[in-house]
This record gives structure tokens, C-alpha cells and sequence, in this order.
């Protein structure tokens, strides 16, 4: 099956700065590689998603890279703020979605 | 929309009861995922329900666990009997278009059994 691997698992980042998140993947025919925001005490929220034809795609502060030849996709917030500060979990689609084991990303005011 | 929604979303049981998470997914969405979420093992699929008929139940741990889904608005996961290692952070997720659609995570239900 899908072994998709995640880093780092912590971040700290100063406020204004960028953060990124990167993850790999092991299944070559895994095609749908979304992002999730976890805040405390709440479930996984889709911030953004990628599909496999196309090679980055941006959505105001975020953007998603994907290398299928080395099978990373990476996530990329520019300009942090401290309500960026939860857990981050990536994720592929083979058979079945398989997550990431997150990044705690903390954004220092 | 409201979103998935979940019942309880705290739960505090003994050993050896038997405990029921309820969710309601998205109006209009025809798939329905239940996962476990811990600090070790991050989030698992437990079972997967498309138009109400379980699909994939690959990830229920054991045969104290089982799952229902009556109609296309509800659906029940069940342990029975509970234990401590049991306890854990159990997300309900819904989507229109299947296994392979964007998921709509609920806000989840945190089990603690004593």
C-alpha cells in the first residue's frame, strides 16, 4: 500500500515568515494529494489540493508543489500569521487516502 | 450547510461498556467515513460507506467495533465492549463523489474509557 511520510514535525516560524511543509509518497499511481489544517480541539479542514496533471497551484498565502517524478509534494504558507499556528497533515489518494503523521507549526508574534 | 456533525463530542465511559458516536454527513454527500485519530498512530480508516453499504471495513480493529449506516443521513459506530486503548479522538468525514473525492471532516468525538 501507500507509505506517505511527512516533515518536519514541529515548525516554528516568526511571524511574517514562510513556512514549509514537505511530504512523500510511495505509490506512483497515488493521484490526489490534499492538505488539512487541524486546529485544536476541532477536525481536519481541506485548505488546498493538488491533482496529479497539474505542478503547483496557489490560493492567496498557500501554495502546493508537486514532483511526481521524485513523488514529494510540499506545502508553502507565505507570510504567516499566528492563526496559521495548528497541525498540518498531507495526504495521498491510491486505493485510499493516507495521511501524514502532521506538523505542529507554531507562528511566533 | 452545516457541515458533518457529531455526537457526542466527548465521551467518558468504564471498561466494558458499550459506547456509540453518531454523525451526520453532508446533505447530498454519498460516501461516509469513520477514522480514529492518536498521538501514535495518527488518523486510520476504520470503514467506509458508499450510498449507506460498507465498502471497505479493513480498519476495524476488532470485532468489538462495528458500524451502521440506516439511511443517508446517519450513520452509528459502536464498541462493545470498550477499553482503554479504545480511547482516542474518532472523526466522521463525508464526500460526494466517493473514496477518491475531497472528505469533509466532522469535528469529532474524544472517547475516554477508564
Amino acid at each position: 500500500g501507500e507509505n506517505v511520510e511527512q516533515h518536519p514535525s514541529t515548525l516554528s516560524v516568526q511571524e511574517g515568515d514562510s513556512a514549509v511543509i514537505k511530504c512523500t509518497y510511495s505509490d506512483s499511481a497515488s493521484n490526489y494529494f490534499p492538505w488539512y489544517k487541524q486546529e485544536l480541539g476541532k477536525g481536519p479542514q481541506l485548505i488546498i489540493d493538488i491533482r496529479s496533471n497539474v505542478g503547483e497551484k496557489k490560493d492567496q498565502r498557500i501554495a502546493v508543489t508537486l514532483n511526481k517524478t521524485a513523488k514529494h509534494f510540499s506545502l508553502h504558507i507565505t507570510e504567516t500569521q499566528p492563526e496559521d499556528s495548528a497541525v498540518y497533515f498531507c495526504a495521498a489518494l491510491s486505493n485510499q487516502f493516507y495521511f501524514g503523521t502532521g506538523t505542529s507549526l507554531t507562528v511566533i508574534p | 450547510d452545516a457541515g458533518v456533525i457529531q455526537s457526542p463530542r466527548h465521551e467518558v465511559t468504564e471498561m466494558g461498556q458499550e459506547v456509540t458516536l453518531r454523525c451526520k454527513p453532508i446533505s447530498g454527500h454519498n460516501s461516509l467515513f469513520w477514522y480514529r485519530q492518536t498521538m501514535m498512530r495518527g488518523l486510520e480508516l476504520l470503514i467506509y460507506f458508499n450510498n449507506n453499504v460498507p465498502i471497505d471495513d479493513s480498519g476495524m480493529p476488532e470485532d468489538r467495533f462495528s458500524a451502521k449506516m440506516p439511511n443517508a443521513s446517519f450513520s452509528t459506530l459502536k464498541i462493545q465492549p470498550s477499553e482503554p486503548r479504545d480511547s482516542a479522538v474518532y472523526f466522521c468525514a463525508s464526500s460526494y463523489g466517493g473514496r477518491g473525492d475531497t472528505q469533509y471532516f466532522g469535528p469529532g468525538t474524544r472517547l475516554t474509557v477508564l
